[in-house]
């Protein structure tokens, strides 16, 4: 599976757009983008996948670009409860083999 | 109504003892999982079961013994717990293995002493 790369922290002020990028230069052409967050001391929670075209749901947006090398998450209007370490992990679509590895996130602080 | 329900929260035990840890799925899944999170926070794939069946085996001591009697239970039994198995240990569901999103439950968070 593809590796990718999520800046360690952000900040996003609350009621704001929280815009999280993750880089995925290696990714092949049936490889998922998947977005979970962990919450402290909760397990982690799925927030939204894509493959090509973008992807919205009730918790989130995923822009995947063009070329696929790159993805956005965003949260519409961040609450204070969306404090968590997001991680974006790109995994093969086929199967049940395939791993889902978990780097270090993106850690989110959204503040009042 | 939890969807993926871990037994117990917290453990706290000895070093050489014996110890175990229940997960169950109410999701009516296929797959189940046992992750760890190590106290750098990363969390690492340890198991995965398919309808009773190991489809995934990390580079675990052979002291961790995944069991599923069913394919809504998986539980993980550690034998002459060390130190360093301190965590916190995750189980997780999904219908169709990686195709689909994981539920995870809340986590046993293990403390050897």
């Amino acid at each position: 599976d593809a590796k990718t790369t999520q800046p360690p922290s952000m900040d996003c002020a609350e009621g704001r757009a929280a815009n999280l990028p993750c880089n995925h230069s290696t990714i092949s052409g049936n490889e998922y983008v998947y977005w979970y967050r962990q919450i402290h001391s909760q397990g982690p929670q799925y927030i939204i996948h894509g493959l090509k075209n973008n992807e919205t749901n009730e918790m989130a947006s995923l822009i995947i670009t063009e070329d696929r090398k790159s993805s956005t998450l965003i949260l519409p209007h961040a609450t204070l409860r969306d404090t968590a370490v997001y991680y974006c992990i790109v995994t093969r679509g086929s199967g049940n083999t395939g791993k889902l590895i978990f780097g270090q996130g993106t850690t989110l602080q959204v503040k009042p | 109504d939890t969807a993926v329900s871990q037994t117990p929260k917290y453990l706290v035990t000895q070093m050489g003892n014996d110890k175990s840890i229940k997960c169950e799925q109410n999701l009516g899944h296929d797959t189940m999982y046992w992750y760890k999170q190590d106290s750098k926070k990363f969390l690492k794939i340890m198991f995965s079961y398919n309808n009773k069946e190991l489809i995934i085996n990390e580079t675990v001591p052979n002291r961790f013994s995944p069991k599923s009697p069913d394919k809504a239970h998986l539980n993980l039994h550690i034998n002459s717990l060390e130190l360093g198995d301190s965590a916190v240990y995750f189980c997780a569901s999904s219908p169709q293995g990686y195709n689909s999103p994981l539920h995870f439950g809340n986590g046993t968070r293990l403390t050897v002493t």
